[in-house]
């Protein structure tokens, strides 16, 4: 089944505690984006990947690294959680050519207190 | 500064009903404008979408309305049913280069039919 995976589904952590969320997708798509969803505020670009090696900042990186060293993987990492960072993420991914159409993970529920 | 503004933010239509929500849109350069449904625990899912050259399209009893010169585009869903309960979030993107990476979403619509 294609699809995209994020581990883990939900997550309680403490502030300052090195967390990643791992994303990997079985389509071979190029394109892959992290997005942050909060109450009132839609969905947020994060960070985005063209390609293997080659991402780029979204609408709202600050406290987010991403890494890309392999075309299914996209993990995301929180250096040093904050309360802030609390929220729902969403890996997707998309095919190059393709307008529009990502595929989205079932999303991450992250608490950090 | 929020380039997709999305309307209502909750919406309660009677089964049978027209649902129908708004969004505009400001960054000229947009020309791909998606229509994403979620259900609750799941990712968003796209629903439809449209390119500027059309003011319509149809799918089922789903249909994209497009106004070019008003920097505007609606989601109308005919004929509404419970199943159609979810949260939908408009959305629009450059369609090539540079800015076809970025999806920028409006904040969403949560949509109630009731029987």
């Amino acid at each position: 089944e294609a699809q995209v995976t994020q581990n883990p589904r939900y997550l309680i952590t403490v502030t300052g505690k090195k967390l990643t969320v791992t994303c990997s997708q079985n389509m071979n798509h190029e394109y892959m984006s992290w997005y942050r969803q909060d109450p009132g505020l839609g969905l947020r670009q994060i960070y985005y990947s063209m390609n293997v090696e080659v991402t780029d900042k979204g609408d709202v990186p600050e406290g987010y690294k991403v890494s890309r060293k392999e075309k299914r993987n996209f993990p995301l990492i929180l250096e040093s959680p904050s309360p802030n960072q609390t929220s729902l993420y969403f890996c997707a991914s998309r095919r190059q050519g393709t307008l529009g159409g990502y595929t989205f993970g079932s999303g991450t529920r992250l608490t950090v207190v | 500064q929020q380039q997709v503004k999305q309307s209502p933010q909750s919406l309660i239509v009677q089964k049978g009903g027209i649902s129908i929500i708004n969004c505009a849109y400001e960054n000229t350069a947009f020309d791909y404008f998606p229509w994403y449904q979620q259900f609750p625990g799941k990712g968003p899912a796209l629903l439809i979408a449209i390119r500027p050259d059309v003011s319509e399209k149809k799918e089922g009893r789903f249909t994209i309305s497009f106004n070019k010169s008003a920097k505007q585009f609606s989601l109308h869903i005919m004929d509404s049913q419970p199943g159609d309960s979810a949260t939908y979030f408009c959305a629009a993107s450059v369609g090539s280069g540079a800015g076809s990476y970025q999806l920028t979403f409006g904040k969403g619509t949560k949509l109630s039919v009731i029987p």
